[in-house]
């Protein structure tokens, strides 16, 4: 029962680098989404996906893009990664209809 | 527009103490309530959830939270805590009807526990 997988698990990065931070949950869940957790901020919304195919912005997207490849897996691409990137990267899941989400073990991201 | 609001950053309590943790939210009709932990570097786990139905509701770890539409609030309870809830415990509103499904944090309350 994995539910939601996401690698890598911890990642240092330098100014200007690129990444990708892989998501795939094995439940069906149709909707995904991707958060940073940074201290004193809570949680907050990066990019969303409602189903395969479709994407949307959340209320912090600058800086980030999203792919969702299939129903499993929703990636998330840093394409010039900047020290105010540095936060831990939550992916999660649900199937809709709020029932709550499963989330991801996260992604811990430090850019120098 | 939904919100949750967390108003105390950091508790802390003996262990064996009661605890309560309070959570606000704005919404305009009944929404669907969670309430999540996340202990130190891992991801988050749901505690409990409310949809319908009985106003007081039974997690796991031995939580508690009761919703109260007259102060639009969903606090979490228990009645004597242990070293190991501590954590960091984060409240959540959804919209019914929602096909989406997306939920709305509050930023956190940080639960330090004295032995």
């Amino acid at each position: 029962n994995a539910g939601v997988t996401q690698t890598p698990k911890f990642q240092v990065l330098k100014t200007g680098q690129s990444m990708t931070l892989q998501c795939a949950q094995d439940m069906n869940h149709n909707s995904m989404y991707w958060y940073r957790q940074d201290p004193g901020m809570g949680l907050r919304l990066i990019y969303y996906s409602a189903s395969e195919g479709t994407t949307d912005k959340g209320e912090v997207p600058n800086g980030y893009n999203v792919s969702r490849l299939n129903k499993r897996e929703f990636s998330l691409r840093l394409e010039s990664a900047a020290p105010s990137q540095t936060s831990v990267y939550f992916c999660a899941s649900n199937e809709g209809g709020n029932y709550g989400y499963t989330f991801g073990s996260g992604t811990r991201l430090t850019v120098v | 527009a939904q919100s949750v609001t967390q108003p105390d950053i950091h508790i802390t309590v003996s262990e064996g103490a009661s605890l309560e943790l309070r959570c606000n939210y704005s919404y305009g009709a009944t929404p669907y309530l969670f309430w999540y932990v996340q202990s130190p570097g891992q991801g988050l786990q749901l505690l409990l959830k409310y949809f319908s139905g009985d106003t007081l509701v039974q997690g796991i770890k031995g939580f508690e939270a009761e919703f109260k539409r007259s102060q639009s609030s969903f606090n979490l309870r228990k009645p004597s805590v242990h070293w190991s809830d501590a954590a960091e415990y984060f409240c959540a509103v959804g919209a019914r009807g929602s096909t989406l499904g997306r939920l709305y944090f509050g930023r956190g309350t940080q639960l330090t526990v004295w032995p």
